[in-house]
């Protein structure tokens, strides 16, 4: 079946705009996570939604960073006024048993 | 000092050798270890659990020691498709994971 997608897969854009990603997690599963990912650095948690609850933000470095999940299903990140430290890639990840985690294959966001 | 501590290698070896890898992980109540695999510039994928009486899947061996805080991944007759990046993974209550930056590993032909 289809797994994780994301969009854009590539996305250069201009310090100060605001960009917005897409996740769209694998059918049924309850459990979304977002995570960033620096050139030679490990995978940063940011944000993890699980079914109706209210998502655990504890991750999110700044209040630039926001993200929501309609109707339990797609998510979007929305990073406002983006700055050249946010370039990475964005990972998302869900899973229906909160132990194995499929992640898509991620946006690379270049801020220049 | 970070959460969970892996050395960066790379880990160069000849097809057929052994390898093993080792992560130390910092918060005591951390109650499920993962073995993630990257390949370069692509996503994660679950490699293997860790269990504590420790586990095997094939060529992969993963250990742990709750005691020390520290997890082991050892591959055996190492092929060139093993070349990737091995990411230790903590959870304290399966659902935050906890990544470990990685350590690289190279086979050679």
């Amino acid at each position: 079946g289809a797994g994780v997608s994301q969009s854009p897969s590539n996305k250069v854009t201009e310090k100060g705009k605001d960009v917005e990603l897409r996740c769209d997690p694998i059918s049924g599963h309850t459990a979304l996570y977002w995570y960033r990912q620096s050139l030679g650095q490990g995978l940063e948690f940011l944000i993890y939604f699980q079914g109706n609850s209210a998502p655990d933000k504890s991750g999110l470095p700044s209040d630039r960073f926001s993200a929501e999940r309609t109707g339990g299903s797609v998510s979007t990140l929305t990073i406002q006024r983006t700055q050249q430290e946010d370039s990475a890639v964005y990972l998302c990840a869900s899973s229906s048993d909160y132990v194995t985690q499929y992640f898509g294959p991620g946006t690379r966001l270049t801020v220049l | 000092r970070k959460e969970v501590e892996q050395d960066p290698g790379p880990f160069n070896v000849p097809e057929g050798a052994t390898v093993a890898f080792n992560c130390t992980y910092s918060n005591s109540a951390s109650q499920s270890f993962f073995w993630y695999r990257q390949d370069c510039r692509k996503e994660p994928k679950l490699l293997m659990s860790v269990y504590s009486s420790g586990n095997e899947d094939g060529r992969f061996t993963a250990q742990l020691n709750r005691a020390s805080q520290y997890i082991s991944l050892l591959i055996r007759d190492s092929k060139l498709s093993d070349s990737a990046t091995y990411l230790c993974v903590v959870s304290l209550n399966t659902d935050k994971l906890i990544f470990g930056t990685g350590t690289r590993l190279q086979v050679f032909p």
